[in-house]
């Protein structure tokens, strides 16, 4: 049963510190996407990747966070510094890119943040 | 832009009661996609469904149903004779023609009770 994973399930910090989250997407999927969720703003799109390459992050603070793929298997969102507003969850997600679209997002089990 | 709507916030039902969850949407796009999520107690969103703009026939998957209708900009779910596993919170979410980015509605919170 293909799924994907994220590292860690929760974390608690302190303003100021740096957070980084894992996402492995599931094999044989080539778009990842990043999404925060807060009860406030509810589900909101970060980033995506298709094929490693950033294709959208309009969605993500530019002066603090940070989306990579280092490798097809692992996809990282980081938060430097770290500020209370953050706390929420964030998802990660993959999917299938075709060139007649996407079809379907997997969503991973969510990191869900606390920043003091 | 895109927006889409759920003007529920939380609905509370009996079990074996019928229940509809309305979605509302707005986009300019001509070709568009519509989605529902279920976000059960565990907080993983699953997928329900997905339907192409262009697509207006009604579809039933088991107790779950969908009404899409273009007219009045609305895909609602309907989950005939509730049952206490259906307690989630119900995202409906658009997207352009890639079917890539998800906006999503702030999701209704479905009780069932026995």
């Amino acid at each position: 049963d293909a799924r994907v994973t994220q590292t860690p399930r929760h974390k608690v910090t302190e303003m100021g510190q740096e957070v980084t989250m894992r996402c492995q997407p599931i094999l044989g999927h080539n778009t990842v996407f990043w999404y925060r969720q807060t009860m406030m703003q509810g589900l909101e799109l970060l980033a995506y990747f298709r094929n490693r390459a950033p294709l959208d992050d309009s969605g993500m603070p530019k002066d603090r966070f940070s989306a990579e793929m280092p490798d097809a298997t692992l996809a990282t969102l980081k938060i430097q510094p770290s500020e209370p507003r953050d706390s929420a969850v964030y998802f990660c997600a993959s999917g299938l890119g075709l060139a007649g679209g996407l079809d379907e997002q997997f969503f991973g089990p969510g990191t869900r943040l606390t920043v003091l | 832009a895109q927006k889409v709507t759920q003007a529920q916030t939380e609905i509370s039902v009996v079990e074996k009661e019928d229940v509809t969850l309305d979605c509302v949407y707005e986009t300019r796009d001509t070709t568009y996609y519509l989605f529902w999520y279920k976000q059960p107690p565990s907080g993983e969103l699953v997928f329900l469904i997905r339907r192409n703009s262009f697509d207006e026939q009604n579809e039933i998957s088991g107790r779950y149903s969908w009404n899409f209708q273009k007219s009045t900009s609305s895909f609602n779910f309907t989950i005939t004779a509730s049952q206490v596993v259906d307690s989630a919170v119900y995202f409906c979410a658009l997207s352009d023609q890639s079917g890539y980015a998800l906006n999503f509605g702030k999701g209704t919170s479905l009780l069932v009770t026995p």
